[in-house]
């Protein structure tokens, strides 16, 4: 049974950092990895999907990693605003999507 | 272009009583979820429709729960009878094909049942 893991479960930087949120999983047969955002009360709002085949993707300020092999995707924020404060949720699938409790994140002025 | 829409966002019910929650994938896309979420379990997939069959619904909770889509325009979850372990917040959410796309997701449906 697939298991995804994020580490840690709760971050609080100051403005302008740039940071970095784990996520690891225990099946390496996957066919993508995707990172969502889900502010409070919201939504999810998919940020960055990785197809297995890849190593990382972009999006702005936003970069993804995957290494299947050793069960792991990591998500770097570049120079954190506080509108970056939010829920950061790994989701891997592998036959259905199974996510991770998440990583809540606050960006301090 | 409006995204995956959800009806309605909040529900407060009494145990018992039948619960319908409703949504609108968004246009073109053939792959639909459902999804639910607690503090407890976090987001687990209830049930997926690709073409409007259902494909995976090993996920739904037991008999009470049951969804339909009968039509790629529509799809609905119902509760019947409702519990208080039913509450949560349930998402719906569509793909251009399965899970090998990205999937967007609606904003949700808060259920209570008392």
């Amino acid at each position: 049974k697939q298991e995804v893991t994020q580490i840690p479960a709760a971050l609080s930087v100051p403005e302008g950092e740039n940071l970095v949120l784990n996520c690891s999983f225990t099946d390496s047969a996957i066919y993508n990895l995707q990172w969502f955002r889900q502010d409070p009360g919201k939504g999810l709002t998919s940020l960055l999907l990785i197809q297995s085949s890849q190593r990382e993707q972009t999006s702005g300020r936003l970069n993804a990693s995957l290494d299947k092999s050793s069960g792991r995707s990591t998500l770097y924020i570049a120079a954190s605003q506080p509108g970056d404060s939010a829920t950061y949720l790994c989701a891997v699938n592998a036959q259905k999507l199974v996510f991770g409790q998440g990583t809540r994140l606050t960006i301090n002025p | 272009d409006a995204g995956v829409i959800q009806s309605p966002r909040h529900e407060v019910t009494e145990m018992g009583q039948e619960v319908t929650l409703r949504c609108k994938p968004i246009s073109g896309h053939n792959s639909l979820f459902w999804y639910r979420q607690t503090m407890m379990r976090g987001l687990e997939l209830l049930i997926y429709f690709n073409n409007n069959v259902p494909i995976d619904d090993s996920g739904m909770p037991e008999d009470r729960f049951s969804a339909k889509m009968p039509n790629a325009s529509f799809s609905t979850l119902k509760i019947q009878p409702s519990e208080p372990r039913d509450s949560a917040v349930y998402f719906c959410a569509s793909s251009a094909g399965g899970f090998s796309y990205e999937q967007y997701f609606g904003p949700g449906t808060r259920l209570t049942v008392t």
